[in-house]
């Protein structure tokens, strides 16, 4: 009864380094979604996908790309970290139909120097 | 720009008493307003939504009130608890364009016992 899983939990990079956040879910659900939280500002949309091999943009995309390979797994990289990117990122799933809410995982916690 | 902006930034209530947060949004095609509920090292978890066509809806203790023609709605907690405090998030999304989410700043709501 795992839900969504992010992994890691938590990583320390410097600027310039690179890495990929993993979220895995279990719920057999079409969309996925990559959000950052950062004080005073919410969550907000990094890039979304409606299905197995589809992304998009969402608000923030910019130093970040995505790979949905799995229908399970939506992938997040930072090819070339920058201190602008330390948060908090959520990634959350749902399903297709209407009325369809968004589950998402604990968070990964990611500070670069 | 921020679609959807949401007040207080922060609440403080006494055990029993009413919490109200407030939400205004923009974009007339939204078409799903959510709740979610966020605790220290969690994701947000849904509290609670309503679709346009009400002006009300109610869950135990939780009430989401709904105008529409003033793009305006809000989250009313009843008899509130200690086990209430937490950061609430209003959001928003329009079915037909992967059912983003737009996120209000958050409310860091605590109540006294």
């Amino acid at each position: 009864n795992a839900g969504v899983t992010q992994t890691p939990k938590f990583r320390v990079l410097k600027t310039g380094q690179s890495m990929t956040l993993l979220c895995a879910q279990d719920m057999n659900h079409e969309y996925m979604y990559w959000y950052r939280q950062d004080p005073g500002m919410g969550l907000r949309l990094i890039h979304y996908s409606v299905g197995e091999g589809t992304t998009a943009k969402g608000e923030v995309p910019d130093g970040y790309n995505v790979s949905r390979l799995k229908k399970q797994n939506f992938l997040l990289g930072l090819e070339s970290a920058a201190p602008s990117q330390t948060s908090v990122y959520f990634c959350a799933s749902r399903g297709a139909l209407s009325n369809q809410p968004q589950h998402f995982g604990d968070g990964t916690r990611l500070s670069i120097l | 720009q921020q679609q959807v902006k949401q007040s207080p930034q922060s609440l403080i209530v006494q055990k029993g008493g009413i919490s109200i947060i407030n939400c205004a949004y923009e974009n007339t095609a939204f078409d799903y307003f959510p709740w979610y509920q966020q605790f220290p090292g969690k994701g947000p978890a849904l509290l609670i939504a309503i679709r346009p066509d009400v002006s009300e809806k109610k869950e135990g203790r939780f009430t989401i009130s709904f105008n529409k023609s003033a793009k305006q709605f809000s989250l009313h907690i009843m008899d509130s608890q200690p086990g209430d405090s937490a950061t609430y998030f209003c959001a928003a999304s329009q079915e037909t364009s992967g059912s983003r989410l737009t996120f209000g700043e958050g409310t860091q709501l605590t109540v006294n016992p």
